[in-house]
């Protein structure tokens, strides 16, 4: 079945710093790509996705690309913000599936 | 466009008791997931709901059940509550095609 991996956490970074989440998965078929972020005390909310190889989701100055060949997804940020601090989760969806599978989410502490 | 919206925020229940927790989708929004997130477990598919069909169901036992009314609102009910359920519940409503989920806040439950 599909399956999400991503790196333990939680990742502490000092404000500033260069972030990398690292995302990698198994599906059959060509999922779409996910990255969702939650905040403290509330809701998963979309921070970007990719539909198709290589494309690029960005949004709010994280980006993530989409690698067939190495079946990943990493999540980049060139300056993390101590307001980036929270739980963030890989997912993807494959065709058929009406549910997307979750990784187990990898939580940032961004210190000023 | 209003959010998803799920009602209470916060519960408190006693083993044993029962509960219902409430979830207001996007407008237009047919489909309605729910979720339970623990530290320990992280985030789990609980059920989905389609025009008021149960589509797609997690591995949980038959004590979470579920509905979904013509106005595409749903609720869950959890009976005979044990400790293990406490937990934040997540709501997430999707219109085709199923690809980006967007999620309530959640509801908090604490069984003691």
């Amino acid at each position: 079945g599909d399956s999400v991996t991503q790196m333990e956490g939680p990742v502490t970074l000092s404000e500033e710093a260069f972030l990398t989440i690292n995302c990698t998965y198994t599906a059959t078929g060509y999922p779409s790509l996910f990255w969702y972020v939650q905040y403290p005390g509330e809701g998963l909310q979309l921070l970007l996705k990719a539909t198709k190889a290589d494309d690029k989701g960005s949004n709010k100055g994280f980006e993530a690309t989409y690698r067939k060949e190495t079946t990943s997804f990493h999540l980049e940020k060139g300056s993390v913000q101590v307001s980036d601090s929270a739980v963030y989760f890989c997912a993807l969806s494959s065709g058929g599936s009406y549910i997307p599978t979750f990784g187990r989410g990898t939580s940032l502490i961004v210190h000023p | 466009k209003a959010g998803v919206t799920q009602t209470p925020r916060y519960l408190i229940k006693t083993r044993g008791q029962q509960v219902t927790l409430s979830c207001s989708p996007i407008s237009g929004h047919r489909s309605v997931s729910w979720y339970q997130q623990t530290p320990g477990q992280g985030l789990q598919f609980l059920f989905e709901y389609f025009s008021e069909t149960q589509r797609n169901k997690g591995n949980f036992p038959g004590r979470f059940s579920g509905r979904q009314f013509s106005n595409s609102r749903s609720e869950m009910n959890v009976s005979t509550l044990e400790l293990g359920d406490s937990a934040l519940y997540l709501c997430a409503s999707s219109s085709p095609p199923p690809d980006e989920q967007y999620f309530g806040p959640g509801t908090r439950l604490t069984v003691t």
